[in-house]
């Protein structure tokens, strides 16, 4: 079946624009991340959504950072007033069960490379 | 608080040969899991392994293992006979607790780049 999908792949915004990124999960996967890799800080951990529950929002680094999580499926994180410093590659995940008991692994989208000029 | 480390930035192995790619964890949880996953060039992260802190076999698939050593809590990765399509870069993370959270975010290591010579 399909993957974990992403737009853009790519996104050149310039620095003070707001900029929106989209991830759609597996079907069926009840679990969503956000995870951000840049040079300088390696895979961070942002947001995570689980259902209805209420999103674990302590990984994003500033107030410009949001994200929604519509209909529990497509995901969009959303950073405004873009700032150098939030180049990096964009990672989205999806797993079918955030249960730390199971061995479920995190599968994957492609990333949205953003570059901040 | 959960930390991973690779301290290897970079390895070299030869092609055909086995290589071992180190990972270390500090966490205060009972349960945890442990995933190492591979990031050729193109970029997407390909899951490889799991193993569970209360697994008592290490985990095999295929030609990779993982060497779960819990009292030096060390959870190196295995890849018998390399070949060149190995060369990418490997992150060890880790899964568990955090406090009285259970979402299940993976913290990463820095990861390690291995490159395989014909």
């Amino acid at each position: 079946g399909a993957g974990v999908s992403q737009s853009p792949s790519n996104k050149v915004t310039e620095k003070g624009k707001d900029v929106e990124l989209r991830c759609d999960p597996i079907s069926g996967h009840t679990a969503l991340y956000w995870y951000r890799q840049s040079l300088g800080q390696g895979l961070e951990f942002l947001i995570y959504f689980q259902g209805n529950s209420a999103p674990d929002k302590s990984g994003l680094p500033s107030d410009r950072f949001s994200a929604e999580r519509t209909g529990g499926s497509v995901s969009t994180l959303t950073i405004q007033r873009t700032q150098q410093e939030d180049s990096a590659v964009y990672l989205c995940a999806s797993t079918r069960s955030a249960g730390w008991t199971s061995g479920y692994e995190q599968y994957f989208g492609p990333g949205t490379r953003l570059t901040v000029t | 608080a959960q930390k991973i480390t690779q301290t290897q930035p970079g390895m070299f192995v030869q092609e055909k040969e086995a290589v071992t790619l180190d990972c270390t964890y500090d966490t205060s949880d009972q349960s945890y899991g442990l995933f190492w996953y591979k990031q050729p060039s193109s970029g997407e992260m390909i899951f490889l392994i799991y193993q569970g802190s209360y697994d008592e076999q290490n985990a095999t698939e295929g030609r990779y293992s993982l060497n779960f050593q819990k009292a030096r809590k060390s959870a190196n990765l295995v890849i018998s006979a390399s070949q060149l399509g190995d060369s990418a870069m490997y992150f060890c993370a880790m899964r568990g607790l955090d406090g009285s959270s259970n979402t299940g975010k993976l913290i990463f290591g820095q990861g390690t780049t291995l490159q395989v010579k014909p």
